[in-house]
Protein backbone atom coordinates (compact mmCIF):
# COMPACT_ATOMS: atom_id res chain seq x y z
CA UNK A 1 0.00 0.00 0.00
CA UNK A 2 1.04 3.56 -0.72
CA UNK A 3 2.84 4.86 2.18
CA UNK A 4 5.16 8.05 3.83
CA UNK A 5 6.86 7.59 6.65
CA UNK A 6 8.80 10.59 8.45
CA UNK A 7 10.60 8.73 11.21
CA UNK A 8 11.50 11.51 12.80
CA UNK A 9 8.54 13.00 14.80
CA UNK A 10 10.68 16.09 16.49
CA UNK A 11 14.09 17.45 15.74
CA UNK A 12 15.29 20.08 17.97
CA UNK A 13 18.82 22.50 16.56
CA UNK A 14 20.36 25.30 17.48
CA UNK A 15 20.30 28.11 14.96
CA UNK A 16 22.76 27.90 11.83
CA UNK A 17 23.30 24.65 12.29
CA UNK A 18 22.02 22.27 9.21
CA UNK A 19 19.21 20.07 9.51
CA UNK A 20 18.06 16.95 7.84
CA UNK A 21 14.44 15.95 7.41
CA UNK A 22 13.99 12.08 6.38
CA UNK A 23 11.03 11.09 4.16
CA UNK A 24 10.67 8.03 2.77
CA UNK A 25 8.00 6.47 0.31
CA UNK A 26 6.39 3.40 -0.89
CA UNK A 27 4.50 3.51 -3.95
CA UNK A 28 3.96 0.54 -6.77
CA UNK A 29 3.43 3.26 -9.63
CA UNK A 30 5.73 3.80 -11.76
CA UNK A 31 4.50 7.33 -11.45
CA UNK A 32 4.26 9.30 -8.69
CA UNK A 33 5.18 12.85 -7.23
CA UNK A 34 6.40 13.74 -4.17
CA UNK A 35 5.47 16.82 -2.03
CA UNK A 36 6.87 18.71 0.81
CA UNK A 37 4.67 21.36 2.83
CA UNK A 38 5.97 23.53 5.93
CA UNK A 39 3.35 24.21 8.23
CA UNK A 40 4.14 27.16 10.93
CA UNK A 41 2.38 27.85 13.83
CA UNK A 42 -0.23 29.58 12.41
CA UNK A 43 -1.91 26.85 10.98
CA UNK A 44 -1.63 26.76 7.25
CA UNK A 45 0.17 24.22 4.75
CA UNK A 46 2.79 25.88 2.87
CA UNK A 47 3.72 24.06 -0.08
CA UNK A 48 7.83 24.21 -0.66
CA UNK A 49 8.11 21.52 -3.57
CA UNK A 50 7.00 19.29 -5.92
CA UNK A 51 9.13 16.14 -8.13
CA UNK A 52 8.00 13.56 -9.89
CA UNK A 53 9.15 10.18 -10.31
CA UNK A 54 11.21 10.78 -14.04
CA UNK A 55 13.20 13.62 -12.60
CA UNK A 56 16.07 12.75 -9.84
CA UNK A 57 18.02 15.76 -10.14
CA UNK A 58 18.27 17.63 -6.70
CA UNK A 59 17.35 21.03 -6.28
CA UNK A 60 18.51 23.89 -4.46
CA UNK A 61 16.33 26.95 -3.31
CA UNK A 62 18.55 28.95 -0.82
CA UNK A 63 19.01 27.54 2.03
CA UNK A 64 16.69 24.53 1.27
CA UNK A 65 17.57 21.79 -0.67
CA UNK A 66 15.76 18.23 -1.73
CA UNK A 67 17.42 14.83 -2.19
CA UNK A 68 15.76 12.01 -4.09
CA UNK A 69 16.96 8.82 -4.53
CA UNK A 70 14.64 6.54 -5.55
CA UNK A 71 16.98 3.44 -5.32
CA UNK A 72 16.34 3.66 -1.44
CA UNK A 73 12.80 5.44 -1.92
CA UNK A 74 13.69 8.66 0.03
CA UNK A 75 13.16 12.19 -0.71
CA UNK A 76 14.77 13.90 2.29
CA UNK A 77 14.77 17.42 3.19
CA UNK A 78 18.05 19.84 3.94
CA UNK A 79 17.95 23.16 5.98
CA UNK A 80 20.96 24.76 5.53
CA UNK A 81 22.26 27.27 8.54
CA UNK A 82 18.74 26.92 10.11
CA UNK A 83 17.25 29.98 11.47
CA UNK A 84 14.00 30.56 13.92
CA UNK A 85 11.61 30.73 11.43
CA UNK A 86 12.09 27.28 10.09
CA UNK A 87 10.36 26.47 13.22
CA UNK A 88 7.79 24.35 12.17
CA UNK A 89 5.98 21.23 11.42
CA UNK A 90 7.28 19.38 7.67
CA UNK A 91 5.37 17.17 5.68
CA UNK A 92 6.18 14.83 3.16
CA UNK A 93 3.40 13.36 1.13
CA UNK A 94 2.87 11.24 -1.86
CA UNK A 95 0.46 11.34 -4.34
CA UNK A 96 0.47 8.66 -7.41
CA UNK A 97 -2.99 6.67 -9.26
CA UNK A 98 -3.16 3.92 -7.37
CA UNK A 99 -3.92 5.43 -3.91
CA UNK A 100 -6.98 8.03 -5.42
CA UNK A 101 -5.28 9.89 -8.14
CA UNK A 102 -3.31 12.59 -9.02
CA UNK A 103 -5.39 14.71 -7.02
CA UNK A 104 -5.13 12.99 -3.76
CA UNK A 105 -2.15 13.58 -1.15
CA UNK A 106 -0.59 10.70 1.06
CA UNK A 107 0.95 12.43 4.09
CA UNK A 108 3.36 11.38 6.62
CA UNK A 109 3.17 11.78 10.21
CA UNK A 110 5.34 15.24 9.98
CA UNK A 111 8.28 16.05 11.50
CA UNK A 112 8.20 19.09 14.15
CA UNK A 113 11.79 21.35 13.90
CA UNK A 114 12.71 23.59 16.41
CA UNK A 115 15.04 25.30 15.80
CA UNK A 116 16.39 27.59 18.83
CA UNK A 117 18.13 30.68 18.59
CA UNK B 1 -6.57 35.95 -6.34
CA UNK B 2 -6.62 32.35 -6.49
CA UNK B 3 -7.85 31.00 -3.20
CA UNK B 4 -9.77 28.48 -0.93
CA UNK B 5 -11.41 29.66 2.24
CA UNK B 6 -12.55 28.07 5.34
CA UNK B 7 -15.28 28.98 7.70
CA UNK B 8 -15.67 29.18 10.59
CA UNK B 9 -11.58 29.16 11.00
CA UNK B 10 -11.82 28.34 14.72
CA UNK B 11 -15.29 26.42 16.22
CA UNK B 12 -16.18 24.37 19.93
CA UNK B 13 -18.99 22.66 19.93
CA UNK B 14 -20.94 19.75 21.80
CA UNK B 15 -21.29 16.91 21.41
CA UNK B 16 -24.12 15.95 18.84
CA UNK B 17 -24.69 19.17 17.93
CA UNK B 18 -24.96 19.41 13.96
CA UNK B 19 -22.04 21.53 12.27
CA UNK B 20 -21.28 22.73 8.72
CA UNK B 21 -17.51 23.83 8.09
CA UNK B 22 -18.19 25.59 4.42
CA UNK B 23 -15.51 25.58 1.69
CA UNK B 24 -15.40 27.87 -0.81
CA UNK B 25 -12.64 28.41 -3.97
CA UNK B 26 -12.70 30.58 -7.06
CA UNK B 27 -10.37 28.72 -9.63
CA UNK B 28 -13.14 26.50 -10.83
CA UNK B 29 -11.88 23.53 -10.35
CA UNK B 30 -13.49 20.15 -10.77
CA UNK B 31 -11.74 18.26 -7.90
CA UNK B 32 -12.25 19.60 -4.27
CA UNK B 33 -11.67 17.50 -0.73
CA UNK B 34 -11.55 17.20 2.31
CA UNK B 35 -8.44 15.97 4.94
CA UNK B 36 -8.57 15.99 8.74
CA UNK B 37 -5.03 16.50 10.22
CA UNK B 38 -4.07 15.11 13.89
CA UNK B 39 -0.83 14.41 16.03
CA UNK B 40 1.22 11.69 14.47
CA UNK B 41 -1.28 10.84 12.12
CA UNK B 42 -0.47 13.85 9.17
CA UNK B 43 -3.41 14.59 6.99
CA UNK B 44 -6.01 12.01 6.09
CA UNK B 45 -8.46 12.68 3.34
CA UNK B 46 -12.03 12.17 4.53
CA UNK B 47 -14.51 12.81 1.50
CA UNK B 48 -13.08 14.23 -2.38
CA UNK B 49 -15.11 15.36 -4.97
CA UNK B 50 -14.47 14.81 -9.16
CA UNK B 51 -17.51 17.06 -9.84
CA UNK B 52 -20.79 19.34 -8.88
CA UNK B 53 -22.61 16.22 -7.63
CA UNK B 54 -19.90 13.81 -7.38
CA UNK B 55 -18.92 12.61 -4.30
CA UNK B 56 -16.84 9.71 -2.72
CA UNK B 57 -15.40 8.63 0.24
CA UNK B 58 -11.44 9.29 1.10
CA UNK B 59 -9.82 7.30 4.10
CA UNK B 60 -12.04 8.24 6.81
CA UNK B 61 -15.41 9.06 6.15
CA UNK B 62 -16.75 8.05 9.25
CA UNK B 63 -19.03 10.83 10.88
CA UNK B 64 -18.70 13.26 7.89
CA UNK B 65 -21.17 13.95 5.38
CA UNK B 66 -20.24 16.23 2.29
CA UNK B 67 -22.62 17.91 -0.73
CA UNK B 68 -21.11 19.48 -4.13
CA UNK B 69 -24.23 20.69 -5.35
CA UNK B 70 -21.90 24.24 -6.57
CA UNK B 71 -18.73 23.70 -8.22
CA UNK B 72 -17.19 26.42 -5.95
CA UNK B 73 -18.65 24.80 -2.74
CA UNK B 74 -17.84 21.81 -0.85
CA UNK B 75 -19.26 21.83 2.64
CA UNK B 76 -18.24 19.45 5.33
CA UNK B 77 -21.00 18.37 7.55
CA UNK B 78 -20.75 16.73 10.89
CA UNK B 79 -24.78 15.61 11.83
CA UNK B 80 -23.71 14.59 15.59
CA UNK B 81 -20.12 15.38 16.28
CA UNK B 82 -17.90 13.41 18.77
CA UNK B 83 -14.95 14.29 20.86
CA UNK B 84 -13.16 12.41 17.81
CA UNK B 85 -13.61 14.72 16.00
CA UNK B 86 -12.06 17.29 17.28
CA UNK B 87 -8.97 18.46 14.83
CA UNK B 88 -7.50 20.44 12.10
CA UNK B 89 -9.70 20.23 8.77
CA UNK B 90 -8.52 21.28 5.43
CA UNK B 91 -10.05 21.93 2.17
CA UNK B 92 -8.44 21.38 -1.38
CA UNK B 93 -9.01 21.76 -4.69
CA UNK B 94 -7.72 21.30 -7.50
CA UNK B 95 -7.88 20.27 -11.58
CA UNK B 96 -7.90 16.55 -12.16
CA UNK B 97 -6.18 15.28 -14.60
CA UNK B 98 -3.37 12.77 -16.03
CA UNK B 99 -0.79 14.30 -13.94
CA UNK B 100 -0.54 15.96 -10.89
CA UNK B 101 -1.63 19.66 -11.01
CA UNK B 102 -0.85 22.14 -8.77
CA UNK B 103 -3.12 21.55 -5.33
CA UNK B 104 -4.92 24.55 -3.27
CA UNK B 105 -5.02 24.20 0.56
CA UNK B 106 -7.58 26.30 2.60
CA UNK B 107 -6.19 28.02 5.67
CA UNK B 108 -7.69 25.46 8.06
CA UNK B 109 -10.62 25.06 10.23
CA UNK B 110 -9.96 23.98 14.23
CA UNK B 111 -12.75 21.84 15.60
CA UNK B 112 -12.74 21.11 19.29
CA UNK B 113 -15.95 18.74 20.37
CA UNK B 114 -16.20 18.86 23.91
Amino acid sequence: AQKVTQAQTEISVVEKEDVTLDCVYETRDTTYYLFWYKQPPSGELVFLIRRNSFDEQNEISGRYSWNFQKSTSSFNFTITASQVVDSAVYFCALSDLLSGGYNKLIFGAGTRLAVHP
Amino acid sequence: EAQVTQNPRYLITVTGKKLTVTCSQNMNHEYMSWYRQDPGLGLRQIYYSMNVEVTDKGDVPEGYKVSRKEKRNFPLILESPSPNQTSLYFCASSSPGRVHNEQYFGPGTRLTVT
